[in-house]
């Protein structure tokens, strides 16, 4: 089955310790979110590629960054996790129309990796 | 700037009966969609349902169904015959059509359903 894939399902890592977490797609979907979500709520975009094109929402952290090496993969990069960071992280892919016009397809999720800092 | 606003943090219903989640939110667009998701506990957050403005028909997707409001902008979701793997965060969605905005969720109402 077609899917979007998240490895790993739980990463504990040291304060400040870089660490990565990566999600794919067989969905040949060509925009992939990552969204940070906090116990009980709505999860938090923190960017999104449109193809190759990144785009940063306004108030992510310097902190994250991200990857996409190929349609299929994307990487959230946290490069010096704080206790804040701690949360699950929710990969997401659409399909969206090339035109400027588009939004109505819904997002795919993954099934999230809980990160938890030492 | 819009919003979506859940405003019922938990709800209960006792299995097989009808239930009712609220969402309204705040646009000053024509056009736009709207989706409820679901996120069972330790699962993955799935579509249930989506609704587009500009359609006066609401939308159903066997025992979930919306009534959309347009005017009083609100967009609840009834879940008929509710089922334990109801059991679930749902979240109401807004998105306009335009290709890089991005989709607004609500605060979530998180379902319990009892047996």
């Amino acid at each position: 089955d077609a899917m979007v894939i998240q490895n790993p399902r739980y990463q504990v890592t040291q304060f400040g310790k870089p660490v990565t977490l990566s999600c794919s797609q067989t969905l040949n979907h060509n925009v992939m979110y990552w969204y940070q979500q906090k116990s009980s709520q709505a999860p938090k975009l923190l960017f999104h590629y449109y193809d190759k094109d990144f785009n940063n929402e306004a108030d992510t952290p310097d902190n994250f960054q991200s990857r996409r090496p190929n349609t299929s993969f994307c990487f959230l990069d946290i490069r010096s996790p704080g206790l804040g960071d701690a949360a699950m992280y929710l990969c997401a892919t659409s399909r969206e129309s090339k035109l400027p016009r588009g939004g109505n397809q819904p997002q795919h999720f993954g099934d999230g990796t809980r990160l938890s800092i030492l | 700037a819009q919003t979506v606003t859940q405003s019922q943090p938990e709800m209960s219903v006792q299995e097989a009966e009808t239930v009712t989640l609220s969402c309204t939110y705040d646009t000053s667009e024509s056009d736009y969609y709207l989706f409820w998701y679901k996120q069972p506990p330790s699962r993955q957050m799935i579509l249930v349902i989506r609704q587009e403005a500009y359609k006066q028909q609401n939308a159903t997707e066997n025992r979930f169904s919306v009534n959309f409001q347009k005017a009083a902008k609100s967009f609840s979701l009834k879940i008929s015959d509710s089922q334990l793997g109801d059991a679930a965060m749902y979240f109401c969605a807004y998105r306009s059509p335009r290709r890089d905005d991005k989709i607004i969720f609500g605060k979530g109402t998180r379902l319990h359903i009892l047996p």
